[in-house]
């Protein structure tokens, strides 16, 4: 009955490479996100999804890109890996975008070597 | 692009005590939210407060909102080991912005 899931948990991959994490929420939320925490803790929000639809698209690489196949799915793929992509990213949803609380899921680990 | 900030960055107290932590943001807000996020994990909400609120309690949580200083703070009462985690100020107006957080030790 998990709410938010990602996968994978850890992902340790070479530069160069491209990957990608998979996200699913259950709650039947209008509106995902991806967010990038990096080694200070801090957390950056990367895009949000709202309906299939992008409404963020922060100053983000474009070798990052999130897909959305239906409502209840975000993945982010990530083409050529660099070292400085290395950080927790995680998936979040909410009812709607805006002030209502997010549901974030237990982040996925992403080490570039 | 606004966010909260946190501060203090670390916090570490005995268990029993009090902690405050702050949050300070720099333009007008709809609402604030605070998150738990213990190590390893994802964010949790613990509560929000609206623009037209100043104060806010949910069990051993109370969360304050001054929105002629731009900043809240978010007291945990009688803390417990538990308790230890990051606690981040999310800012909101049309979008979401977290801060760096605070790292909150409570020793048994």
């Amino acid at each position: 009955d998990t709410a938010v899931s990602q996968t994978p948990k850890y992902l340790v991959t070479q530069m160069g490479n491209d990957k990608s994490i998979k996200c699913e929420q259950n709650l039947g939320h209008d509106t995902m996100y991806w967010y990038k925490q990096d080694s200070k803790k801090f957390l950056k929000i990367m895009f949000s999804y709202n309906n299939k639809e992008l409404i963020i698209n922060e100053t983000v690489p474009n070798r990052f890109s999130p897909k959305s196949p239906d409502k209840a799915h975000l993945n982010l793929h990530i083409n050529s890996l660099e070292l400085g992509d290395s950080a927790v990213y995680f998936c979040a949803s909410s009812h709607q975008q805006g002030f209502h609380e997010q549901y974030f899921g237990p982040g996925t680990r992403l080490t570039v070597t | 692009s606004q966010q909260g900030e946190e501060d203090p960055q670390a916090l570490s107290i005995q268990e029993g005590e009090n902690a405050t932590m702050n949050c300070s943001y720099k333009t007008s807000i709809n609402n604030l939210q605070w998150y738990r996020q213990n190590s390893g994990r994802g964010l949790v909400h613990l509560i929000l407060i609206r623009s037209n609120e100043r104060e806010k309690h949910s069990g051993r949580l109370r969360v304050t909102l001054d929105t002629s200083k731009k900043s809240s703070s978010l007291l945990i009462t009688a803390s417990r080991a538990a308790d230890t985690a990051s606690y981040f100020c999310a800012t909101d107006n049309n979008d979401m912005r977290f801060g760096a957080g605070t790292r909150l030790t409570v020793k048994p």
